[in-house]
């Protein structure tokens, strides 16, 4: 069974610190992907990776950095947490052998709800 | 750009009930188009997906047809339980193998 993994469920920060979301998948996934969840608007995408040290900026990348040092591994960065960022954040992996990713199912670690006061 | 319209909740209904959350989109292309369902306080999970027009996604008694003329790809089931309850959302995929979500839409389910 497949499996991405999300290295806390809850965290609290306080404003201006550094931030580390880390996410593990075990599918061997060429591509992964960090969304934030907020009430209201759905899932948006902050930045995506097709392969080791490539990333992309999403549609919310302001703020945000990430790091895929490992196939398996994909980290988002918040360089100096901000309240605005309270959310919770969604990390995905999806195969991209066929060629046809866009056809294919991107599976979702549980989530990681953080709190900057 | 591609965007994603899903009716905005909560719906509220009783065990039984015929369930309906609609999804219209808007794409460049040819989308794929998927139903994710988030469960309280888990992460999201396909439910079901359709590659191409006329196509019929279907699983744990829900179905969705990917209707090109009408750009929509209505959620039904015909009969909801409790264990229903959750959040649905509508997504698409056209290029670079990204998603694009719609905002969501809360069932709950009463016995």
């Amino acid at each position: 069974d497949v499996k991405v993994t999300q290295s806390s469920r809850y965290l609290v920060k306080r404003t201006g610190e550094k931030v580390f979301l880390e996410c593990v998948q075990d599918m061997d996934h060429e591509n992964m992907f960090w969304y934030r969840q907020d009430p209201g608007l759905g899932l948006r995408l902050i930045y995506f990776s097709y392969d080791v040290k490539m990333k992309e900026k999403g549609d919310i990348p302001e703020g945000y950095s990430v790091s895929r040092e490992k196939k398996e591994r994909f980290s988002l960065i918040l360089e100096s947490a901000s309240t605005n960022q309270t959310s919770m954040y969604l990390c995905a992996a999806l195969s991209g052998t066929s060629g046809r990713g866009y056809q294919e199912t991107q599976y979702f670690g549980p989530g990681t709800r953080l709190l900057v006061l | 750009g591609n965007s994603v319209t899903q009716m905005e909740g909560p719906v509220t209904l009783s065990e039984e009930a015929f369930l309906t959350i609609n999804c219209t989109y808007t794409a460049t292309g040819y989308p794929s188009l998927f139903w994710y369902v988030q469960y309280p306080g888990e992460g999201l999970q396909l439910l079901l997906k359709a590659t191409k027009a006329d196509d019929k996604g279907s699983n744990k008694g829900f179905e969705a047809t990917y209707r090109k003329e009408t750009t929509s790809f209505h959620l039904e089931k015909g009969s909801v339980q409790v264990s229903d309850s959750a959040v649905y959302f509508c997504a698409l995929s056209a290029t670079g193998n990204k998603l694009t979500f719609g905002t969501g839409t809360q069932l709950k389910v009463e016995l």
